[in-house]
């Protein structure tokens, strides 16, 4: 019964060649977050979702895109995937803060291996 | 600019012995501070929280304490146990605007559990 899913969790690409992830949830969620982790590194924040509302990280790189179709789906987009965009992508979502709720559930991550 | 500091990459224990995790935060408008825990292959989970108006939170075997005059906060875990080995992730979220639904985590420390 996982909540947050993420797919594929392990994702091979040649340098340049776009990259899409993707990320399910069933727990009705208003917020989705991606996280990039490199090795050893602190989980950074490259965008969320506050329902169909997009926000951008002033770091984020143009080469990362992301859609939300619907509550449940968040995709990940990289453009031109280079090698220092190789690391695990997490995917967390959280629900209204006015709902007392504001606890991160994460998926197990997809790990991108750019060659 | 790291905002969230876990300056110890590691720690080792002896089973049933205490572990200390320390976090220090550079943000004052930081308000609510969370603890997570991740295994290999997995995403982090949810493990206590402490909000910026208390300065201790217990749940079992585990406490944070939070000093926000010296902005630092720390998680102990008794007894500890093998099962506990693991990558502890320190997290704290902002109070205003589009920073209420934005965690800043820490690079981590991992807890090895001795037997």
């Amino acid at each position: 019964d996982a909540m947050v899913i993420q797919n594929p969790r392990y994702q091979v690409t040649q340098f340049g060649k776009p990259v899409t992830l993707s990320c399910s949830q069933t727990l009705n969620h208003n917020v989705m977050y991606w996280y990039q982790q490199k090795s050893s590194q602190a989980p950074k924040l490259l965008f969320h979702y506050y329902d169909k509302d997009f926000n951008n990280e002033a770091d984020t790189p143009d080469n990362f895109q992301s859609r939300r179709p619907n509550t449940s789906f968040c995709f990940l987009d990289i453009r031109s995937p280079g090698l220092g965009d190789a690391a695990m992508y997490l995917c967390a979502t959280s629900g209204d803060r006015s709902s007392g709720a504001n606890v991160l559930t994460f998926g197990a991550g997809s790990r991108l291996t750019v060659l | 600019d790291q905002q969230v500091k876990q300056n110890s990459p590691s720690l080792s224990v002896q089973e049933g012995r205490i572990s200390i995790l320390n976090c220090d935060y550079t943000n004052s408008m930081f308000d609510y501070f969370l603890w997570y825990k991740k295994y290999p292959a997995e995403g982090p989970t949810f493990l206590i929280s402490i909000s910026s108006i208390k300065d201790k939170n217990e749940d079992g075997r585990f406490t944070v304490f939070l000093n926000k005059s010296a902005k630092h906060l720390s998680l102990h875990i008794v007894p500890s146990q093998p099962g506990d080995s693991a990558v502890y992730f320190c997290a704290a979220r902002g109070n205003s605007g589009g920073s209420n639904y934005k965690l800043t985590f820490g690079k981590g420390t991992l807890l090895t559990v001795n037997p």
